[in-house]
């Protein structure tokens, strides 16, 4: 595998379950990002790692739980959410997180929630 | 409010003829700017970029102006190629206080053969 990948890449699931999306990169990068696009809307910063911390969480519910256990992976942990949560969910990567260094995004996971 | 916005949603274009998507921030905080693509089905990928000591960028096809006056970026792709054909976001990023970039909603280009 190269670059970044995401796991599943669709997702349908209903308001009460729980369920957790997978982002693995293997570019030897620091940095760790997800994002959130919704239909008609910019891509919208949830969280973002930086050597494994966590720098910036962008007044994300917390019904969205980050978790990154290392450099190379990087867990968003889903619980009780809202159909207005369905979306694109995208995870990237960089060097580290200066701003100018390239971010690098998998897939996407599509999520539906019911 | 969006700090950063396209305005077209879509564009076509011909063949070997000249692409130009257009973008538009608010905020003269901004010193970094960024284009991304986007294929169906994949997640965007890093296009060309353009810092605010500049006003233009050129990477073989592809040419980024910056007018900070305006506050306007513009993307040219010459000659356009069928394959050229995706969505096309620009990106921000604050002078400081973050380092996360403020992303605009797209343009979809269609390059017809």
């Amino acid at each position: 595998e190269t670059g970044v990948t995401q796991t599943p890449r669709h997702l349908v699931m209903g308001m009460t379950n729980k369920k957790s999306l997978k982002c693995e990169q293997h570019l030897g990068h620091n940095a760790m990002y997800w994002y959130k696009q919704s239909a008609k809307k910019p891509l919208e910063l949830m969280f973002v790692y930086n050597f494994k911390e966590q720098t910036e969480n962008n007044s994300v519910p917390s019904r969205f739980s980050p978790e990154c256990p290392n450099s190379s992976h990087l867990f968003l942990h889903l619980h009780t959410l809202q159909p207005e949560d369905s979306a694109l969910y995208l995870c990237a990567s960089s060097q580290d997180y200066s701003g100018v260094e390239t971010q690098y995004f998998g897939p996407g996971t599509r999520l539906l929630v019911l | 409010d969006q700090q950063v916005k396209q305005n077209s949603p879509s564009l076509s274009v011909q063949e070997g003829r000249i692409s130009i998507l257009n973008c538009d921030y608010t905020n003269s905080m901004f010193d970094y700017f960024l284009w991304y693509k986007k294929y169906p089905a994949e997640g965007p990928t890093f296009l060309i970029s353009i810092s605010s000591i500049k006003d233009k960028n050129e990477d073989g096809r592809f040419t980024v102006f910056l007018n900070k006056s305006a506050k306007h970026l513009s993307l040219h792709i010459v000659p356009s190629q069928p394959g050229d054909s995706a969505v096309y976001f620009c990106a921000a990023r604050p002078t400081s206080g973050t380092y996360k970039y403020i992303f605009g909603t797209g343009t979809r280009l269609k390059v017809l053969a």
